[in-house]
């Protein structure tokens, strides 16, 4: 079973701090994602990967880095949190243009 | 223009009736179709893809695809309680997912 794990199921983090959310997939697939989910407004891209060192804009990449140094790890990063980036985070893999398998989920609040 | 609609529902129906969940998408390149279950607080789970028009079955789930009027949809028959969730349906056009809203579905005992 392809199996997708992030670093937290819940943070707390206050305004302005740095946050890293780390995930990890264990089926060696090329592509791996980063969604936030919202009420009413559905998963939204924020960037995803199709290879190591390699990242592309997804819909909503403001305030957001990313980083791949290896292939079953990507790394989202909230440079200076601020409160509307409370919200639940989704990782995804696949491999190419295939099933997306998600990771359990980070609810981050952010006070 | 939204890529994949949904409706919101909320869409009920009783214990062991069919329930019909629908969705259109916009980019006609879209080649592979996927249907997530989403309980609450958890993340998505694949129940179903689907890349042929007309039919295919799992168990109870059976999604079907029309590419000419960019439709897909998702039956769940003898529906269960457990069934209760939000559907999430998802397209890719080659290089990335799209998403639509997801319809919430209640089983009713």
């Amino acid at each position: 079973d392809v199996k997708v794990t992030q670093s937290s199921r819940y943070l707390v983090k206050r305004t302005g701090e740095k946050v890293f959310l780390e995930c990890v997939q264990d089926m060696d697939h090329e592509n791996m994602f980063w969604y936030r989910q919202d009420p009413g407004l559905g998963l939204r891209l924020i960037y995803f990967s199709y290879d190591v060192k390699m990242k592309e804009k997804g819909d909503i990449p403001e305030g957001y880095s990313v980083s791949r140094e290896k292939k079953e790890r990507f790394s989202l990063i909230l440079e200076s949190a601020s409160t509307n980036q409370t919200s639940m985070y989704l990782c995804a893999s696949s491999p190419l243009a295939d099933t997306q398998y998600f990771g359990p989920g980070t609810r981050l609040t952010v006070l | 223009q939204k890529e994949v609609e949904q409706n919101s529902g909320p869409l009920s129906v009783p214990e062991g009736a069919i329930a019909s969940l629908n969705c259109t998408y916009s980019d006609r390149v879209s080649q592979s179709f996927f249907w997530y279950r989403q309980y609450s607080g958890k993340s998505p789970e694949l129940i179903m893809s689907i890349y042929s028009n007309g039919d295919k079955e799992d168990g109870r789930f059976t999604a079907q695809l029309n590419k000419a009027s960019q439709y897909v949809s998702l039956l769940i028959r003898d529906s269960q309680p457990s069934d209760s969730a939000t559907y999430l349906c998802a397209v890719n056009p080659g290089n990335q997912f799209y998403f639509g809203t997801g319809t919430s579905l209640t089983v009713i005992p």
